[in-house]
């Protein structure tokens, strides 16, 4: 069985950086990429970026470029998502999800809920 | 860029009945589309991938056709799980950054 499995709730202040894993397990890891999307409160989903795990090849959506790092460590099969600069705007919950070279998202993890709060 | 653009916004079908919701894109994907089904405080769930095809698990009353810019996901006989947010995305294009702005399926 794949599984994509997330941390739980963050609460961050306004300037933090949050750092998100995604501990993937019943799949090759390197052999799909990850991606990243968030989605605010009552929002629909935004794609934030992937990363190729087996070379750690990144592409970021233009809106997250400068705050937004996604890694991928083969030793641990996880993925690890770092949003930085946290505003109140960045409270949303972030799911990870793989592809395979085409690009649809298989499998998602269950989301983590960040909330940017003073 | 390109912008998928999903209509309704919302759509109220009674159990039973047949849904059919739209997802446009600006320009052609091909048949380079996938569609997801997002309940409440779930994640979404992959169910066609390649415009048309079914992915694993996903019942036979969800079906997706179209190419090009216009597709549309009908499901037949409307269960109450089926009762949810829907949303398309493109992925002709790499990296695959477009996602509608989803339906919401309610219960009429």
């Amino acid at each position: 069985e794949v599984l994509l499995v997330q941390s739980g709730a963050e609460v961050k202040k306004p300037g933090a950086t949050v750092k998100i894993p995604c501990k993937v397990s019943g799949y090759t890891f390197i052999d799909y990429y990850m991606h990243w999307v968030q989605q605010a409160p009552g929002k629909g989903l935004e794609w934030m970026g992937l990363v190729d795990p087996e070379d750690g090849e990144t592409i970021y959506a233009e809106k997250f470029q400068g705050r937004v790092t996604i890694t991928a460590d083969t030793s641990t099969d996880t993925a690890y998502m770092e949003l930085s600069s946290l505003r109140s705007e960045d409270t949303a919950v972030y799911y990870c999800a793989n592809s395979y070279n085409s690009g649809f998202l298989n499998n998602w993890g269950q989301g983590t809920l960040v909330t940017v709060s003073s | 860029e390109i912008v998928m653009t999903q209509s309704p916004a919302t759509l109220s079908v009674s159990p039973g009945e047949r849904a059919t919701l739209s997802c446009r894109a600006s320009q052609s994907v091909s048949s380079n589309l996938a569609w997801y089904q997002q309940k409440a405080g779930q994640a979404p769930r992959l169910l066609i991938y390649g415009a048309s095809t079914r992915a694993t698990g996903i019942p036979a009353r969800f079906s997706g056709s179209g190419s090009g810019t216009e597709f549309t996901l009908t499901i037949s006989s409307l269960q109450s799980e089926d009762f949810a947010v829907y949303y398309c995305q493109q992925y002709n294009n790499w990296p695959p950054d477009s996602f509608g702005q989803g339906t919401k399926l309610e219960i009429k």
